[in-house]
C-alpha cells in the first residue's frame, strides 16, 4: 500500500515564526502536492512538484514556498507564519502522467494553529 | 477553466435511507473522475474512480457512482446509509493529460441520523 506520512499531526506556532511541514511518500511517486483545507472552501492547491527540484504554483501560493531535494520528500515552508495560515494542511502524491490516471494518495494531514 | 460543483454542503439522511451526493463538472474533454471520503481528523481516502470503460463504478463500503457525459455529472450513491458513513465527501476531476493536478469540489458533509 502507498503510504504518505506527514511530520506532525498537530502544530502550534507563533506569528512570525518560520514553519516547516514535511511530507514523505514511499511509493516512488514523481508527483507531490500540498493543499490547505478550510471549512466551506474545500481543498485548495498551494504548490505541486512533478520532479526533484521542480515546483509549480497552485491556486494560493502566496506566503508559502516549497522544497523538493529528494524524490520521496516534499516540504512546505511558511517563511513568516501569520494567523490567516491557521488551517489543515494535506500532502498528496501520485504517479506521473497517464499512470494511475491522476489518482492522488493523501497523508493524514497537519492541523496548524498560528497564535 | 475547469470546475467542480458539489450541490449541498451538508446532507442529512436517516440510517438505512438512500445516500445521494451530487457532483457536476465543467469540461470540454473527457475527464477522469474521483470520489474521496474524509473521516474526522484524517486525510482523504479514495472511494472510487472513473477513468474509462463502464460508466457505473463500484467503490468501497457499498458506494457507487455513475458517469453521465450528457449531464456532466458523477453522483455518488449508496442504497442504505450506515452510521459509519458520516464523513465529508469530495468529488475531484482531472481534465487533461500529463501531470495536471486534480480539481476538488468544496465537499459535502454527510450526517446519518439513527
Amino acid at each position: 500500500d502507498v503510504k504518505v506520512t506527514q511530520s506532525s499531526r498537530y502544530l502550534v506556532k507563533r506569528t512570525g515564526e518560520k514553519v516547516f511541514l514535511e511530507c514523505v511518500q514511499d511509493m516512488d511517486h514523481e508527483n507531490m502536492f500540498w493543499y490547505r483545507q478550510d471549512p466551506g472552501l474545500g481543498l485548495r492547491l498551494i504548490y505541486f512538484s512533478y520532479d526533484v527540484k521542480m515546483k509549480e504554483k497552485g491556486d494560493i501560493p502566496e506566503g508559502y514556498s516549497v522544497s523538493r531535494e529528494k524524490k520521496e520528500r516534499f516540504s512546505l515552508i511558511l517563511e513568516s507564519a501569520s494567523t490567516n495560515q491557521t488551517s489543515m494542511y494535506l500532502c498528496a502524491s501520485s504517479y506521473p502522467g497517464g499512470m494511475g490516471r491522476g489518482e492522488q494518495f493523501f497523508g493524514p494531514g497537519t492541523r496548524l494553529t498560528v497564535l | 477553466a475547469q470546475s467542480v460543483t458539489q450541490l449541498g454542503s451538508h446532507v442529512s439522511v436517516s440510517e438505512g435511507a438512500l445516500v445521494l451526493l451530487r457532483c457536476n463538472y465543467s469540461s470540454s474533454v473527457p475527464p477522469y473522475l474521483f470520489w474521496y471520503v474524509q473521516y474526522p481528523n484524517q486525510g482523504l481516502q479514495l472511494l472510487l474512480k472513473y477513468t474509462t470503460g463502464a460508466t457505473l463504478v463500484k467503490g468501497i463500503n457499498g458506494f457507487e457512482a455513475e458517469f453521465k457525459k450528457s449531464e456532466t455529472s458523477f453522483h455518488l450513491t449508496k442504497p442504505s446509509a450506515h452510521m459509519s458513513d458520516a464523513a465529508e465527501y469530495f468529488c475531484a476531476v482531472r481534465m487533461g493529460g500529463g501531470n495536471t493536478p486534480l480539481v476538488f469540489g468544496k465537499g459535502t458533509r454527510l450526517s446519518v441520523i439513527a
